[in-house]
């Protein structure tokens, strides 16, 4: 069964683009949730949807963050414009049910230069 | 407000030692869930173990065993006979309803 899959891997922009970054969790899973993975910061959950429904925002660092859930097979999280400090792993990650473990993509690493 | 302490920053001993790495979370719901993972190198995120609230049960899978205590709020991960692959970050989480929240990780160094 394929797992949570995230794209890009890899990311290198210029302070100020607009970075997409993309998941599809794995089919079936109603709870999707992305995390930032900074050294300073260790895991920091930013947003979670359960079928499809954005519940909690509150770790959004700012407006410049944005994620959108348009089915239940695809999320997206926005940052426009970027910055360097933005520079960070960014983990997709899903479970089934309240109970369920997370599953994690292999998450997408950003550079802003 | 829901909380993970995992005290230990890094961790380092020498093959076929045991180690113990030390959760402490703090919640104040009755039903919660508690987790391990594992991020080794390669960067990935790898589910270990689960344990609700209601079940104080030790768990041992191969090397790896796990003590819930809910009198003293911990749930501590223990590897037996270490070995050089164990080598990684070790998060425990804490999920209460929905919110799922992770420790800061112990980096566990396993040398040969």
């Amino acid at each position: 069964d394929a797992g949570v899959i995230q794209s890009p891997r890899h990311e290198v922009t210029e302070m100020g683009q607009e970075v997409t970054l993309r998941c599809k969790p794995i089919s079936g899973h109603d709870y999707l949730f992305w995390y930032r993975q900074t050294m300073m910061r260790g895991l920091e959950l930013l947003i979670y949807f359960n079928n499809n429904v954005p519940i909690d925002d509150s770790g959004m660092p700012e407006d410049r963050f944005s994620a959108k859930m348009p089915n239940a097979s695809f999320s997206t999280l926005k940052i426009q414009p970027s910055e360097p400090r933005d520079s960070a792993v960014y983990f997709c990650a899903s479970s089934l049910g309240v109970t369920g473990e997370l599953f994690f993509g292999e998450g997408s690493r950003l550079t802003v230069l | 407000a829901q909380k993970v302490t995992q005290a230990q920053t890094e961790i380092s001993v020498v093959e076929k030692e045991d180690v113990t790495l030390d959760c402490v979370y703090e919640t104040r719901d009755t039903t919660y869930y508690l987790f391990w993972y594992k991020q080794p190198p390669s960067g990935e995120l790898v589910f270990l173990i689960r344990r609700n609230s209601f079940d104080e049960q030790n768990e041992i899978s191969g090397r790896y065993s796990w003590n819930f205590q809910k009198s003293t709020s911990s749930f501590n991960f223990t590897i037996t006979a270490s070995q050089v692959v164990d080598s990684a970050v070790y998060f425990c989480a804490l999920r209460e309803t929905y919110k799922y929240i992770f420790g800061t990780g112990t980096r566990l160094k396993v040398l040969a």
